[in-house]
């Protein structure tokens, strides 16, 4: 069955660090790949997303990450974090054939992350 | 912006209630779906529906039920309820017509059944 892994449960930095939260997934075909957030107390929201050309994509609040096929992965990344990114990540994985013709999200469990001002 | 509405963002319910959760979106999409939301375990997908009237199962549909008679809202509901559905529940909807369309979710009822 298709899984997403999310590596880290918890991760605490402090201000300024830069930031990596790993994501892979298992399917061998075509995935649209996502990464949504959750800050305390606020509805899921989109950060980014990919589907095709260039691996690296660039989403909202400076965050990024980058496609890789051959290690089916998709990390997230940020050069320098904030408090306000204080929040929980989730990666998502749409494969074509779960859930029906049109496909369903399959989630990770999410990493929770914690900056320190 | 798409909007999507839940009912309620606290419940408190007792066990073997019929409790009833209401989802609504104002943006026309064709698709809806819940999910329960439980620490350390993510997302995971209760029930969707593609079109008014039609539903169909997730990973964990069991000990609950959904109606979609209008195309803008779709409910869950909890035939019987149980401690262990103590949980966050989140309602999404994306329009159809391509995988590529990202989900918007309501802001969670955050349900505990005594």
């Amino acid at each position: 069955a298709q899984s997403v892994s999310q590596h880290n449960h918890h991760v605490i930095l402090s201000e300024a660090a830069s930031l990596e939260l790993g994501c892979n997934y298992s399917y061998g075909g075509t995935v649209n790949l996502f990464w949504y957030v959750q800050y305390p107390g606020q509805h899921l929201q989109l950060l980014l997303k990919y589907f095709s050309g260039d691996p690296l994509v660039k989403g909202i609040k400076g965050f990024e990450a980058e496609f890789i096929k051959s290690k089916f992965s998709f990390n997230l990344r940020k050069p320098s974090v904030q408090w306000s990114d204080t929040a929980e990540y989730f990666c998502a994985v749409n494969v074509k054939n779960y859930g029906g013709s049109q496909g369903n999200l399959i989630f990770g469990k999410g990493t929770k992350l914690s900056v320190k001002p | 912006d798409v909007k999507v509405t839940q009912s309620s963002r606290y419940l408190v319910k007792r066990t073997g209630e019929k409790v009833f959760l209401e989802c609504v979106q104002d943006m026309d999409h064709e698709n809806m779906f819940w999910y329960r939301q439980d620490p350390g375990l993510g997302l995971r997908l209760i029930y969707f529906s593609y079109d008014v009237k039609m539903k169909e199962k997730g990973d964990i549909p069991e000990g609950y039920s959904v109606s979609r008679e209008k195309k803008e809202r779709f409910s869950l509901i909890l035939e019987s309820a149980s401690t262990n559905q103590t949980s966050m529940y989140l309602c999404a909807s994306r329009p159809s017509g391509s995988t590529r369309r990202s989900q918007h979710f309501g802001d969670g009822t955050r349900l505990s059944i005594l």
